[in-house]
């Protein structure tokens, strides 16, 4: 079984850039999450997908984040201008009937 | 202010020694609660859940959560340097759209 894939595994962004994450989730699972994760902050829960309607836009994050699921296998978020402060850890999660969840690997961003 | 409290926020034992991490929510409207370990520079991967009062045991890991304080315990008997991470615990919402919530984690340092 595939688990959750995200691409790209890193990527640097000059402050003011659009970036885009992408992130396909494992076969069958509903529940799709997007985090953020700082050594200060931890895990910030970014945006919640459930069968494909959000759920959840994370509060904070509405202004420049933004997080789509375009099918049942694929998801981006964007990050519309980055800012220095974006700089972090990005994880996408999917959780099955069971409400076991898997992360994927993760995409570091450092935005300069 | 964090709903899932966890502590301590750090911890050494020696190699051979047992390590106990603390987790309590303070949400009363949550019934299960996993506990994640992230390795550094990889991605949180789930370790053990429970939902039932008493204990769970896996090996070398066991389990303890009383559901009237809401307190699980996570305990690692003939702790390994490879046990070395950063512990987290997530408790999950029983309304609405039972999503995830975690702690700040525990960072459990082993030493030979």
């Amino acid at each position: 079984d595939a688990g959750v894939t995200q691409t790209p595994r890193h990527e640097v962004a000059e402050k003011g850039q659009t970036i885009i994450l992408k992130c396909e989730p494992v076969s069958g699972h509903n529940d799709l999450f997007w985090y953020r994760q700082t050594k200060i902050q931890g895990l910030e829960l970014l945006s919640y997908f459930r069968s494909k309607s959000l759920m959840e836009d994370g509060g904070a994050f509405k202004d420049r984040f933004k997080a789509e699921m375009l099918n049942s296998s694929f998801s981006t978020l964007k990050i519309q201008p980055t800012e220095p402060k974006d700089s972090a850890v990005y994880l996408c999660a999917s959780r099955g009937d069971n409400y076991e969840q898997y992360f994927g690997p993760g995409t570091r961003l450092t935005v300069l | 202010q964090q709903k899932v409290q966890q502590s301590p926020e750090s911890l050494i034992v020696p190699e051979g020694g047992m390590a106990s991490l603390n987790c309590t929510s303070s949400d009363r409207n949550v019934d299960y609660f996993w506990w994640y370990r992230q390795h550094s520079g990889k991605s949180p991967k789930m370790l053990m859940s429970i939902f039932s009062n008493g204990e769970k045991e896996e090996g070398r890991f066991t389990v303890h959560l009383n559901k009237a304080s809401l307190h699980t315990s996570l305990h690692i008997r003939d702790s390994q340097p490879s046990d070395s991470a950063l512990y987290l615990c997530a408790a999950r919402g029983n309304t609405g759209n039972y999503k995830y919530v975690f702690g700040a984690g525990t960072r459990l340092k082993v030493i030979a």
